[in-house]
């Protein structure tokens, strides 16, 4: 089955500075990566995602790359926030399993007023 | 348009012991998933309702099970609880899981096994 492995596991920056977090994928069938947001004691909320025949994708501060030759997305948040402050997952999913995501482990991203 | 539900919120049993979590899915979707999250870690699914049936299951045992109703909402059965089962469980619900669309979370049922 798909392996999705995430790093840093924790990232601490500045206010104002920018934030990457990168994750790799085994499986070449998968072909949906979204990102979501967890603040302490609350669900993951989508925050972007990407499919596999977009190399990039913007919403305002947050942009996600895809490379799927090497097998790996990245999550870029610019000019961060102290709100930003939560833990971030990747996941990915194929169209042969459905809604089968497989997730990394996470990343507790600190933005240090 | 209502969003993913779910019951309840905290619970705590004892090993050996039965439990089942309830979960309304978001208006309009048809597929709920069930994953375990772990302290610190990821979700990881463990099986996905589609149509009230199960429709892909991941790697937990047999003593995890569930149902979907005619309404789209499901439940997740466990029997047996090891402590091990102690975690958050997330609902999820989709609009059709054979076109890889986004997941919407509940906000999960805190399960504590003593």
């Amino acid at each position: 089955g798909e392996n999705v492995e995430q790093h840093p596991s924790t990232l601490s920056v500045q206010e104002g500075d920018s934030a990457v977090i990168k994750c790799t994928y085994s499986d070449s069938a998968s072909n949906y990566f979204p990102w979501y947001k967890q603040e302490l004691g609350k669900r993951p909320q989508l925050i972007i995602d990407i499919r596999s025949n977009v190399g990039e994708k913007k919403d305002q501060r947050i942009a996600v790359t895809l490379n799927k030759t090497a097998k790996h997305f990245s999550l870029h948040i610019t000019e961060t926030q102290p709100e930003d402050s939560a833990v971030y997952f990747c996941a990915a999913s194929s169209s042969f399993t459905g809604n089968q995501f497989y997730f990394g482990t996470g990343t507790s991203l600190t933005v240090i007023p | 348009e209502t969003g993913v539900t779910q019951s309840p919120t905290h619970l705590i049993k004892t090993r050996g012991q039965q439990v089942t979590l309830r979960c309304s899915s978001q208006s309009g979707h048809n597929t709920v998933s069930w994953y375990q999250q772990a302290l610190g870690q990821g979700p990881q699914f463990i099986f996905q309702y589609y149509r009230e049936e199960e429709n892909g299951r991941g790697n937990f045992p047999p003593r995890f099970s569930g149902l979907q109703f005619p309404n789209y909402s499901s439940e997740l059965n466990v029997n047996a609880l090891e402590l091990d089962d102690s975690a958050l469980y997330l609902c999820a619900s989709s609009f059709d899981f054979a076109t890889n669309e986004k997941l919407f979370f509940g906000s999960g049922t805190q399960l504590s096994v003593l």
